[in-house]
């Protein structure tokens, strides 16, 4: 039972253009949620997050948008740069189970120059 | 500023011996976790520790698996006896209030 899906295994974009990924997730109770991005052979890095009170989030170039009613979260890249190319992995969690992150399979995005 | 330490990066060991991953979290973080990652699962919480003390082991496969964080900079993270089925990389994180983890750099298990 997959409480948070990413539906596209992978994603390609053209340098310059916008990147979208997106979340989408079953559980009412998740408040907070965040993107992470991986490069190979490393760690999962945060990148930003969400809480449920908002529906918006920028930062830099990054803008992550929230829609409660659809239980839908996604990622905008703009521009987006051959750098961003990674595997991206959107999580939840709520309040009453502070830690217990919840996290999708990944989107892997290319960045083409 | 240190990230979270893990080691060590890669291990390769044999069926049926005794595996030790540790991790060191960021340094007045109050949460620790351990998770796996394999193809087919993705990303699973193993266990998680607050103020050093474990709060839920739920994602503990087998009793194969142990984890201990007996003071609040470091971690381990046991398999013993290890199985093949044991391969993959696993991620120590670290957080203060449970909420944005961050995590370390993973250790790459096979386990032939």
């Amino acid at each position: 039972d997959q409480q948070v899906k990413q539906n596209s295994p992978s994603l390609s974009v053209q340098e310059g253009r916008i990147s979208i990924l997106n979340c989408d997730y079953t559980n009412s109770m998740f408040d907070y949620f965040l993107w992470y991005k991986k490069y190979p052979a490393e760690g999962p890095t945060f990148l930003i997050s969400i809480s449920s009170i908002k529906d918006k989030n920028e930062d830099g170039r990054f803008t992550v948008f929230l829609n409660k009613s659809a239980k839908h979260l996604s990622l905008h890249i703009v521009p987006s740069q051959p750098g961003d190319s990674a595997v991206y992995f959107c999580a939840a969690s709520h309040g009453g189970s502070q830690g217990n992150l919840i996290f999708g399979k990944g989107t892997k995005l290319s960045v083409k120059p | 500023d240190a990230g979270v330490i893990q080691s060590p990066r890669h291990e390769v060991t044999e069926m049926g011996q005794e595996v030790t991953l540790r991790c060191k979290p960021i340094s007045g973080h109050d949460y620790l976790f351990w998770y796996r990652q394999t193809m087919m699962r993705g990303l699973e919480l193993l266990i998680y520790f607050n103020n050093n003390v474990p709060i839920d082991d739920s994602g503990m496969p087998e009793d194969r698996f142990s984890a201990k964080m007996p003071n609040a900079s470091f971690s381990t993270l046991k398999i013993q006896p290890s199985e093949p089925r044991d391969s993959a990389v696993y991620f120590c994180a670290s957080s203060w209030a449970g909420r944005t983890q961050y995590f370390g750099p993973g250790t790459r298990l096979l386990v032939l």
